[in-house]
């Protein structure tokens, strides 16, 4: 069962354009993190977040939490070639430490 | 920021063999790490988790048998892949737990992911 869910799967734009990742799920989670992967590489933390309602922003990406920590939502301002890749969101459940991945999504910026 | 290494980045061997996997976290120590298998284009599925000092806790499904994991060290699990198939052809990513102390007390445990290692089974 895949808690949580990320949309879109997919994602391919102009460079300059804007773009929103979602993760949602039903679960509350302690704390979530922001990965992004290229092909043949590990995950590389990106962001995060603990505090319900809270937004983070990590130069032309802004990131917040949901206020009641069950979802999470990722926007790119002025998106570029070099933002390609694969977005992963992950939660962290109190009491526990195992991440919950979510479900992916692959962005690819045109030039 | 925290560094987590893996060993081979890739390695292609006979149906039969068994295949070493090691991961290290280079500037901190972690008395947990994990296993994750990812397939092409999909997100990361956790197989186990690797305590140190003491057995791993594999997630359902995962064959223990099969996968065999080993904690020594604060630094270093080993991930054994026995009798591979090609079916166990995959790409295989660790990650090292960096406890930290948030804010007023708090915790902000987070994965540092390694590089992976791409495992094909002939």
């Amino acid at each position: 069962t895949q808690l949580l869910e990320q949309s879109p799967q997919f994602l391919s734009i102009q460079e300059g354009e804007n773009l929103t990742v979602y993760c949602n799920s039903s679960s509350v989670f302690s704390s979530l993190q922001w990965y992004r992967q290229e092909p043949g590489e590990g995950p590389v933390l990106l962001v995060t977040v603990v505090t319900g309602g809270e937004v983070k922003k990590l130069k032309r990406l802004t990131f917040q939490f949901g206020d009641a920590r069950k979802d999470s939502s990722l926007h790119i301002t002025a998106a570029q070639p070099g933002d390609t890749g694969l977005y992963l969101c992950a939660g962290v459940r109190s009491g526990t430490y195992k991440y919950i991945f979510g479900t992916g999504t692959r962005l690819k910026v045109l030039a | 920021g925290a560094v987590v290494s893996q060993h081979p980045s890739w390695v292609i061997c006979k149906s039969g063999t068994s295949v070493k996997i090691e991961c290290r976290s280079l500037d901190f120590q972690a008395t947990t790490m994990f296993w994750y298998r990812q397939f092409p284009k999909q997100s990361l599925m956790l197989m186990a988790t690797s305590n140190e000092g003491s057995k791993a806790t594999y997630e359902q499904g995962v064959e223990k048998d099969k996968f065999l994991i080993n904690h020594a060290s604060l630094t270093l699990s080993t991930l054994t892949v026995t009798s591979a198939h090609p079916e166990d052809s995959s790409f295989y990513i660790c990650s090292a737990l960096n406890r930290n102390e948030g804010l007023a007390g708090g915790r902000t445990d987070t994965q540092y992911f390694g590089p992976g290692t791409r495992l094909t089974v002939l």
